[in-house]
């Protein structure tokens, strides 16, 4: 069975950090894509960024709104995918979800429960 | 980058009826279009992927349709377990984007 846990998320003040893990079972995590997708609270999804696998040498990809100060890391040896988040800001208040196609690649067809993550004062 | 548009933005159907909902991007992304249902406090389900290709377990119900810039998912007969929310998401190119949501409600 596949299985994506999200975990890390809490109350954060503006401009402080938070690691997100996410941790996975049911398939081999060096062959596959990983992806977060956040939502906001009464909003829609939003694609935050990409870790690709193994054969494409990990390279990553990133939403705008996150680029610079968001960073997605793996460690298949842990069955692990992080999401560092650094200068946080009120608006990356979210729900955020790890997820990844797995027998249906590219696309998002596993997804976790979800962490939410609060910046505020 | 890619904009994805769906329409309508809310639906209210009955159970039974025949519901369609449009997604158009902002530029051609061929069949690279997957459809997902969400449910309030749940993580989305992948219904439909390469814009008209069944994710296994989805009732057959829901179809996909459409290539380009302009797709549909279609539910041929409405049951109480659709009333939920509907996305478009492009895979064509980088930011992977979500269209706004479709919000399917009861009559």
């Amino acid at each position: 069975e596949v299985l994506l846990v999200e975990s890390g998320g809490g109350l954060v003040q503006p401009g402080g950090s938070l690691r997100l893990s996410c941790v996975v079972s049911g398939f081999t995590l060096s062959d596959h894509y990983m992806d977060w997708v956040r939502q906001a609270p009464g909003k829609g999804l939003e694609w935050v960024g990409r870790t690709r696998y193994k054969a494409s040498s990990y390279t990553t990809e990133y939403a705008a709104s996150v680029k610079g100060r968001f960073t997605i890391s793996r460690d298949d040896s842990k069955n692990s995918v992080y999401l560092q988040m650094n200068s946080l800001r009120t608006e990356d208040t979210a729900v955020y979800y790890c997820t990844s196609g797995v027998f249906v690649p590219y696309y998002f067809a596993y997804w976790g429960q979800g962490t939410l993550v609060t910046v505020s004062s | 980058d890619i904009q994805l548009t769906q329409s309508p933005s809310f639906l209210s159907a009955s159970v039974g009826d025949r519901v369609t909902i449009t997604c158009r991007a902002s530029l051609g992304i061929t069949s690279d279009l997957a459809w997902y249902q969400q449910k309030p406090g749940k993580a989305p389900n992948l219904l439909i992927y390469a814009a008209s290709t069944l994710q296994s377990g989805v009732p057959s119900r829901f179809s996909g349709s459409g290539s380009g810039t302009e797709f549909t998912l279609t539910i041929s007969s409405l049951q109480p377990e659709d009333f939920a929310t509907y996305y478009c998401q492009q895979f064509k190119s980088y930011p992977l984007a979500f269209g706004p949501g479709t919000k399917v409600d009861i009559k």
